[in-house]
């Protein structure tokens, strides 16, 4: 088993549509959480950090972490054509600035105007 | 948040050739990583660089193939030698900024 599974993609919604994104984890240790998105050609972009159980809003984005069930989530609210790109989700096990992350395998979401 | 520029966006190169990427950022970082990211795939990290010591590299990975410096707090060059048509892929550095791990734009490495 891998230590973070990632729905598979790719995923095609409506403009104005509610996304929502989900990693699963193995490893208890993990105790920060992380959401990136890519856009084509680009370097991954921070879009969420939290490190404990529930949700975190920012604009349209929360971030939902359930350690209990080794689950996190990304839901998008009011989704636009500007935010078609890969989704990664990414972990660490303590704080540090030299933890290593454990990313997700990404998923790709297309917003159709 | 901090900025890191990566250098060269992307390259052809011929095999048995080698390739120095450059990642410079905008203020001090302890601790620099390099990722090697293929189509389909998570992001793999290739190695650890801390500033004055050898770099510290993941299962799968050997310093002969990719050499990592790390000359001072704001640069780090990462090089893939004897390159393969397997060495294609996109590589990435990131550094913990304070508000997360930031990314460069990325090298896209086509070895032909």
């Amino acid at each position: 088993q891998k230590e973070v599974e990632q729905d598979p993609g790719p995923l095609s919604v409506p403009e104005g549509a509610i996304v929502s994104l989900n990693c699963t984890y193995s490893n208890s240790a993990f105790q920060y959480f992380m959401w990136y998105r890519q856009y084509s050609r680009k370097g991954p972009e921070l879009l969420m950090y939290t490190y404990s159980s529930g949700n975190k809003e920012d604009g349209r984005f929360t971030a939902q972490v359930d350690k209990s069930s080794k689950y996190i989530s990304l839901f998008i609210r009011d989704s636009q054509p500007s935010d078609s790109a890969t989704y990664l989700c990414a972990m660490r096990d303590y704080t540090g600035a030299n933890s290593k992350l454990t990313f997700g395998k990404g998923i790709t979401l297309s917003v159709r105007p | 948040s901090a900025v890191i520029s990566q250098k060269p966006s992307r390259d052809i190169c011929q095999r048995g050739t080698s390739l120095t990427i450059q990642c410079q950022v905008d203020s001090q970082v302890t601790m620099m990583f390099w990722y090697r990211q293929q189509p389909g795939q998570s992001l793999t990290l290739i190695a650890t660089a801390n500033q004055g010591s050898e770099a510290t590299y993941e299962s799968g990975f050997v310093i002969d193939k990719f050499p990592i410096s790390r000359p001072n707090l704001t640069f780090s060059t990462l090089t893939v030698s004897n390159m393969s048509p397997e060495d294609s892929s996109i590589y990435l550095c990131s550094a913990w900024t304070g508000e997360g791990y930031t990314f460069g734009s990325g090298t896209r490495l086509t070895v032909v």
